[in-house]
């Protein structure tokens, strides 16, 4: 049984860039969320994808944007980076929706200078 | 709206002394309690959650609506117990609410 992947484990934007994130969910989950982890922070939930379609959204702007894929992996895309995205963004698989199974990925750290 | 206030950053304790890390929430729904944890260089995972009433490693916690809370607890302190603890909140839709987490130090 495979676990959550993400990919890249780091990367460094500069402001005013996009930025796509992506992740493979859990052999066998079809729900995708993700979350924003400021240092010092817990994590933040930004939105969550099940089967292919946004079904839950936190309290980020429209430029945080996602997709999810007839495999259920998924992609995070930031248009126009700023200073304070700055973060580690987990990406987190459960099956059928159920935050109870939730299964988190290892992140990728963001640094937008 | 959803909030959760773990009120220490950090705890230090000696090992073979009792811990408890607290967590109060604010919802006025019925709530689902978590705590997550993370080890040193791995991934956060659920250690254990209110509506399973189970024990995991030692710790347990107990959701005390009155006092909307839900404190962790274990009675003998292990090394192995130092990492990061988060708790959260499960309310409405599927996310999760975090708190800023504690890190639990345990002492040799």
């Amino acid at each position: 049984e495979t676990g959550v992947t993400q990919s890249p484990t780091h990367l460094i934007k500069t402001r005013g860039q996009q930025v796509t994130l992506r992740c493979s969910s859990q052999s066998g989950h079809n729900t995708v969320s993700w979350y924003q982890q400021a240092l010092g922070q817990g994590p933040q939930f930004i939105f969550q994808y099940y089967r292919e379609e946004e079904n839950g959204r936190g309290n980020f702007p429209p430029r945080f944007s996602g997709l999810q894929f007839p495999n259920y992996s998924s992609e995070l895309n930031v248009n126009a980076l700023e200073l304070d995205d700055s973060a580690l963004y987990l990406c987190a698989s459960s099956p059928g929706g159920e935050r109870r199974g939730y299964t988190f990925g290892s992140g990728t750290r963001l640094t937008v200078v | 709206a959803q909030r959760v206030t773990q009120p220490e950053k950090l705890l230090s304790v000696f090992k073979g002394a009792p811990v408890e890390l607290k967590c109060n929430y604010s919802y006025s729904g019925s709530p689902e309690l978590f705590w997550y944890v993370q080890y040193s260089r791995q991934r956060l995972q659920l250690l254990l959650r209110h509506i399973s009433r189970e024990s995991i490693k030692g710790f347990t916690a107990d959701l005390n609506k009155g006092e909307t809370s839900f404190h962790l607890k274990k009675p003998f302190a292990q090394e192995e117990d130092s990492a990061m603890y988060y708790c959260a909140l499960g309310a409405g839709s599927y996310q999760l609410t975090f708190g800023k987490g504690t890190k639990l130090s345990v002492i040799p």
